[in-house]
């Protein structure tokens, strides 16, 4: 079956670096979405990785390691506004897209 | 950001009667989708839709049905709502099929059947 793996809950601290991490175990993988979403709010797009390596965004930045089914989300200089859901999503060659159930990141002062 | 609406954005229904729920987009992409999310289990798929009046199933659409009549619209019917249908419907756009371009997401409606 398709599985994707993240942590439920994190917590940091203002100004901080944390990684969130996403596992997966999946046939006919494609690529790994990251989404964030603030408590109430819709899911909008982080960043998208299809090959192996570090994609840099600003404060955000994506791994992927497809050999090992691996990616993590890495935050840094953490913001109070940081503090959301990231999810992870992990699309296949079938066209179909599977949500991990997301990791709330609270941000502390 | 996208331009997509939902509407309505709250609604509360008794158990077996009929919901539609509203979505429009005017960014002019082919895909349009349905989602649900719940605690615990992340974002599912009910139905999408690759152009006018093609839809299809997704993962959870048992008890929900769709229609696409313009480009612009794509209605969500819950046909006899349950209370296990209470939940947050997202409608979702994206350029084009295979996944591989992001999804926008409209704010979403909050349904509760009682």
């Amino acid at each position: 079956g398709q599985n994707i793996d993240q942590p439920t809950e994190m917590t940091a601290t203002e100004g901080a670096i944390v990684q969130i991490n996403c596992t997966y175990q999946t046939s006919g993988f494609n690529g790994l979405f990251w989404y964030q979403q603030h408590a109430g709010e819709a899911p909008t797009f982080l960043s998208y990785n299809v090959l192996d390596g570090l994609e840099e965004k600003g404060r955000f930045s994506s791994f992927l390691s497809r050999s090992k089914g691996y990616s993590y989300l890495l935050l840094k200089e953490l913001q109070m506004k940081d503090s959301a859901s990231y999810l992870c999503a992990v699309s296949l060659n079938t066209g179909k897209l599977i949500f991990g159930q997301g990791t709330t990141l609270q941000v502390k002062p | 950001d996208a331009g997509i609406t939902q509407s309505p954005r709250h609604k509360v229904t008794e158990t077996g009667t009929p919901v539609t729920l509203r979505c429009h987009q005017t960014e002019n992409h082919r895909y349009m989708y349905w989602y649900r999310q719940d605690p615990g289990h992340g974002l599912r798929l009910i139905h999408y839709s690759y152009g006018v009046k093609d839809t299809d199933k997704g993962e959870v659409s048992d008890g929900y049905s769709v229609s696409r009549s313009k480009t612009e619209d794509f209605l969500l019917t819950l046909e006899s709502a349950t209370s296990s249908q209470t939940s947050v419907y997202f409608c979702a756009i994206s350029e084009d099929r295979g996944f591989n371009s992001p999804l926008h997401f409209g704010n979403g409606t909050r349904l509760t059947v009682t």
